[in-house]
């Protein structure tokens, strides 16, 4: 079965400073990698997701997310943080095992701090 | 378009009650699907249903029931409540596929003493 390994429960930035969440997968077949980000008490927004037609995966809110095979990463990135950035990020990979190719398989997040 | 829409977003319950956890969705989407979420275990998947009428188990079913009558709705039950179903619950749906994202419910924050 597919899963997700995010590094880092707890990431802090200074405001301006770049921002990287890690996220590796493990897939037995080409994988559909998706980004969510949650604000407090509320539910996921999709940040960007990459489906195979470019590496490089621009998103909202001027994140971005480099696909890497030889890796087997989808680290996220930004280039400058800023306060309104602070919130819970999700990496998620698209769950086929059983047949099923509705599922999403979740890793267990990256709380980003954002730091003045 | 209100997306997925979720009842009620508060509820306490005591152990041993019951009571149905509601989502409806108005973006005509056959795919639709409960979460819970708990701290430092991220996303979890508890049922799914890919039509109306179809419905599967996910990684945490028990103590759960769901049924898809229409394609709009998937409540979920809770026949005899625990503490450890303590969570937020989250409804997401999408129009199937690999490539299609999910869209969220605002949640449901469950507490049961």
């Amino acid at each position: 079965a597919q899963s997700v390994t995010q590094l880092g429960s707890h990431v802090s930035v200074s405001e301006g400073a770049l921002v990287l969440l890690r996220c590796n997968y493990s897939s037995s077949v080409p994988p559909y990698l998706f980004w969510y980000v949650q604000y407090p008490n509320q539910g996921l927004q999709l940040l960007l997701k990459y489906t195979s037609a470019a590496t490089l995966v621009k998103g909202i809110n001027g994140f971005e997310a480099e696909f890497k095979k030889s890796e087997t990463s989808f680290h996220l990135t930004k280039p400058s943080a800023h306060m309104s950035d602070a919130a819970e990020y999700f990496c998620a990979v698209s769950d086929i095992s059983g047949g099923s190719n509705y599922k999403l398989t979740f890793g267990k997040g990256t709380l980003l701090t954002v730091n003045p | 378009n209100a997306g997925v829409t979720q009842t009620p977003k508060f509820q306490v319950l005591k152990t041993g009650q019951s009571m149905t956890l509601q989502c409806a969705q108005d973006m005509n989407h056959e795919y639709m699907s409960w979460y819970r979420q708990d701290p430092g275990m991220g996303l979890r998947l508890i049922h799914y249903s890919v039509g109306a009428g179809i419905t599967d188990q996910g990684e945490v079913p028990n103590g759960y029931n769901v049924s898809r009558s229409t394609t709009e709705d998937f409540p979920l039950r809770l026949l005899s409540a625990a503490p450890s179903q303590t969570s937020v619950y989250f409804c997401a749906s999408s129009y199937g596929g690999q490539n299609s994202p999910l869209h969220f419910g605002n949640g449901t924050r469950l507490t049961v003493t």
